[in-house]
């Protein structure tokens, strides 16, 4: 069965750090990866997708994430983070092994400090 | 253009009652899926209803259900509520069923049985 391994829980970092949340999956057919973020007490917001394409893929307020078939990893990165980006981050992916279901990994608590 | 709006955004029940949720998914959306905050499973797939059919359904008892109507919005029916049922209910809205999708989704409903 389709699954989706992020190995932080949290990540703990100082504001204007760099960040890396790590996230793998297992399939072996064709995959669409997609990186969450929920801020406290919200629904889930899409942070970016990768479909297709380039492998790397970037969102407009700084991060961006690498799609990696041979380590089947897609991890999410930024290399200044900032005090809001405080929050817990969900890698998912769709594939024809789990239908059109979303398969979530457990979630990475990242956490800025000043 | 409106999100996908869930309604109430909290809910007190005891256990033994059944408590029906509500979704309506952005507008020209006909794919619904409804999934299962709790901090100790995570994220975990109830069901998805596209065109006012189950497509998919997750691992979960018979007392999970719902249903979808002819203008897209739906319910999800939680019935002999038990402790265990407390979480975060999400639902989440695509314009299409297909693999590289986007899911939006709401705010949930949290959950609360006592």
């Amino acid at each position: 069965a389709q699954s989706v391994t992020q190995l932080d829980s949290q990540v703990p970092v100082f504001e204007e750090a760099p960040v890396e949340l790590r996230c793998n999956y297992s399939s072996s057919v064709s995959v669409y990866l997609f990186w969450y973020v929920q801020y406290p007490n919200q629904g889930l917001q899409l942070l970016l997708k990768y479909l297709s394409g380039s492998t790397l893929v970037e969102s407009i307020n700084g991060f961006e994430a690498e799609f990696n078939k041979s380590q089947t990893s897609f991890h999410l990165r930024k290399p200044s983070v900032h005090i809001s980006d405080t929050a817990e981050y969900f890698c998912a992916v769709r594939s024809s092994d789990s239908s059109y279901k979303l398969i979530f990994g457990s979630g990475t608590r990242l956490l800025v400090r000043p | 253009k409106a999100g996908v709006t869930q309604t109430p955004r909290y809910l007190i029940k005891t256990r033994g009652q059944q408590v029906t949720l509500s979704c309506s998914p952005i507008s020209g959306h006909r794919s619904v899926s409804w999934y299962q905050q709790t901090p100790g499973q995570g994220l975990q797939f109830l069901f998805e209803y596209f065109s006012e059919t189950q497509r998919n359904k997750g691992n979960f008892p018979g007392r999970f259900s719902g249903r979808q109507f002819s203008n897209s919005r739906s319910e999800m029916n939680v019935s002999t509520l038990e402790l265990g049922d407390s979480a975060l209910y999400l639902c989440a809205s695509s314009r299409t069923q297909g693999y590289d999708t986007e899911a939006f989704f709401g705010q949930g409903t949290r959950l609360t049985v006592v």
